[in-house]
């Protein structure tokens, strides 16, 4: 099964408006870090915002935050007042814990990505 | 700052040569990672460390091994290149405390190409 999901291969969004980019997560580890990152046409992968299982809040970084329900295994993340340089492919990824040799594991699950297009 | 550096940027390797990339991080972190980008795909995992002289397999470790012989340094190593590696490949590394220093920084890539 796949951990990440994301449903949108493509958004488009007119500069200055808000936009939601979809993620859906499968985990049965209680404890387990959400991440998103921003990949733009250089290709350098840029990370955004995290949020953590047990965090109470939504995370927010500046114009992003993560709409995070867990019930629904969900971490939307969604950009404010868009402008042009935010085009660019959007990973959503995850993170279990658990303990490997002393150590915990930190692999990341990422999820296909939405590329997002703003316009004029 | 630094942080993540890749070497080399592109990369062209004929069938059955050898290369190795370079990935080293100047943040001490503990953890290190080797994933590859296909067109239109994720990121999926190829090897990791946990710590000097500690590393295991991925999900695509086929085709490819690692060392860790310090903290900084994690180099990929490609034996018999074929056409199926052709692909960005991505070095990582994060703390090994929980929470946000989970967060993975990456470096600016390795665009490989095997013809």
């Amino acid at each position: 099964a796949q951990k990440i999901t994301q449903t949108q291969p493509g958004m488009f969004v007119q500069e200055k408006e808000a936009v939601t980019l979809d993620c859906t997560y499968d985990t049965s580890d209680p404890s387990y870090g959400l991440f998103w990152y921003k990949q733009p046409s250089s290709g350098e992968m840029i990370f955004l915002i995290y949020q953590g299982s047990y965090d109470q809040q939504n995370a927010t970084e500046g114009r992003y935050s993560l709409n995070f329900q867990k019930a629904r295994k969900s971490a939307n993340l969604v950009i404010s007042a868009s402008q042009l340089g935010d085009s660019a492919m959007y990973f959503c990824a995850m993170r279990e814990a658990r303990v490997d040799r002393g150590s915990t594991l930190g692999r990341l699950y990422f999820g296909r990505g939405t590329q997002l297009t703003v316009w004029p | 700052n630094a942080g993540v550096t890749q070497t080399p940027k592109f990369r062209i390797l004929k069938i059955g040569q050898s290369m190795t990339l370079q990935c080293t991080q100047d943040m001490n972190h503990n953890y290190m990672y080797w994933y590859r980008q296909d067109p239109g795909m994720g990121l999926k995992l190829i090897y990791y460390s946990v710590g000097a002289g500690i590393t295991d397999k991925g999900e695509v470790p086929n085709g490819y091994n690692v060392s860790r012989s310090t903290t900084e340094d994690f180099p990929l190593r490609l034996e018999l290149a074929a056409p199926s590696q052709t692909s960005v490949y991505f070095c990582a590394s994060s703390s090994s405390s929980g929470g946000p220093a989970w967060i993975q920084y990456f470096g600016a890539g390795t665009r490989l190409s095997v013809l």
